[in-house]
């Protein structure tokens, strides 16, 4: 079974600009969370999808947002960046059966570079 | 609040046995999980606890008190491809909380022939 892929892998960006990232998740997983990580702050959950809705969001700014498309794939955008955005973009797909929730799995992620 | 604290740093000889412990304040608690990352890699799933106890997965067990607000991650037989960090991370309850992961900032395990 193929993982979580994530393209692209490297990005730089000029300050101001905008990104657009993407995630597609395990074969029958249907919840996708981002998860923004820097030497200082670690990981830091930003939001989750399931079904095309987000149904969690951490304490960003609304420069972050995202989406979920109906085959579970899911991309994020960051926009008006900012130096402080330069972070690795994880993307962790999970299975979900009724109410029940199973573990994470992480795509290698996107290195993004602002300059 | 949120808190989650592991140790930083920890060193141990090949061969060994390793704890990482990991303690947890968190706004309602649905599970903890342990994931192992290699330098410039993305984190690999180790390890699941939602019930107080031992889970044991080969080299890897993971314990848990709920009532203590700790866990803890033993690794037995180390190898040197056993360095790397080790995370412990939190999901929060409710139903907003299902998968999203309060994660620690993850202790670097180094180990030494």
């Amino acid at each position: 079974k193929a993982g979580v892929t994530q393209t692209p892998r490297y990005l730089i960006k000029t300050r101001g600009q905008q990104v657009t990232l993407s995630c597609s998740p395990i074969s029958g997983h249907r919840s996708v969370s981002w998860y923004q990580q820097t030497p200082g702050q670690g990981l830091q959950f930003l939001f989750e999808y399931f079904s095309e809705t987000q149904r969690n969001k951490g304490n960003f700014p609304g420069r972050f947002s995202g989406r979920q498309f109906s085959n579970s794939r899911s991309e994020m955008n960051v926009s008006t960046l900012e130096l402080g955005d330069s972070a690795l973009y994880l993307c962790a797909s999970s299975l979900v059966r009724g109410t029940a929730s199973y573990e994470q799995y992480f795509g290698p992620g996107t290195r993004l570079t602002v300059t | 609040g949120q808190n989650i604290d592991q140790p930083t740093e920890m060193t141990a000889t090949e061969g060994a046995i390793v704890q990482i412990n990991c303690t947890y304040q968190t706004s309602g608690f649905n599970g903890l999980f342990w994931y192992q990352q290699h330098a410039g890699e993305a984190p690999t799933f180790l390890s699941y606890n939602v019930l107080d106890g031992l889970e044991e997965k080969g080299r890897f067990s993971s314990f848990l008190s709920r009532s203590k607000g700790y866990s803890y991650l033993l690794l037995k037989e180390l190898q040197m491809k056993d360095s790397a960090s080790y995370l412990c991370a939190v999901r929060p309850a409710g139903a907003g909380g299902y998968n999203k992961l309060i994660f620690g900032a993850g202790t670097r395990l180094a180990v030494h022939p």
